[in-house]
């Protein structure tokens, strides 16, 4: 099926730090997704994106956090500065437009912040 | 409260045994989907599923949404099917799509 690649799959950066999380999405879809899972907890959704926009977000996504797809390049998740609890596992989704259209997952990144 | 439940929390399977899983939402909703994560966290979806019964090997999905319900069955269980089972659906009224996701079943199946 169709396949959304995330890069890197680990990264650990030190607190304070910018972090830069890359996710190519299935190439004609157009709604983009960010979603958190801290270790041995549940998944939770972060963000979601159309048309160069932030079109919802949740309380998990503080100032700090900011994403873009410059260019129809790669969807970007920045995390500028990092704090510890922003250690975790981040899953990129994409989709076609509509209203409840399938989503499709990455494997995830791993960011661990020291 | 949890919008989505799922039960049981944990299920430990004889290797051949089927299994069937649980989702229970809150609200009425037509997207959902369930999701296989590796015990290494590796996310791998398994079935898009808003309405009726659908299949895809040995696994069948069945979703009531009058009932605000879906299941999951697996079949002649194998120990690579050990690891946590996912159900998500899209709870809200927005434009933009967003899951919310149930703790999960872990599944232990042994030899």
């Amino acid at each position: 099926g169709p396949k959304v690649l995330q890069i890197p799959s680990h990264q650990i950066i030190d607190m304070g730090q910018m972090v830069t999380l890359n996710c190519d999405p299935v190439s004609n879809h157009l709604y983009f997704y960010w979603y958190k899972q801290i270790l041995g907890q549940q998944m939770e959704f972060l963000v979601n994106f159309y048309n160069g926009k932030v079109m919802e977000k949740s309380k998990l996504f503080k100032d700090q956090f900011s994403v873009e797809r410059p260019d129809g390049s790669y969807f970007t998740l920045k995390i500028q500065p990092t704090a510890l609890e922003d250690s975790a596992v981040y899953f990129c989704a994409s989709s076609l437009p509509g209203r409840y259209a399938e989503q499709f997952f990455g494997p995830g990144t791993r960011l661990t912040v020291l | 409260e949890q919008q989505v439940q799922q039960s049981p929390a944990s299920l430990v399977l004889q290797e051949a045994e089927n299994a069937e899983l649980q989702c229970s939402f809150s609200i009425f909703t037509n997207q959902v989907q369930w999701f296989y994560q590796r015990p290494g966290g590796r996310l791998v979806s398994l079935l898009y599923n808003p309405s009726g019964t659908k299949q895809s090997g040995r696994l069948t999905s069945t979703t009531v949404i009058k009932e605000r319900r879906s299941s999951l069955h697996i079949s002649s269980s194998q120990i690579t099917d050990s690891g946590t089972y996912l159900c998500a659906m899209d709870l809200t009224n927005s434009a933009g799509n967003k899951l919310t996701f149930g703790i999960g079943t872990r599944v232990l199946v042994r030899p």
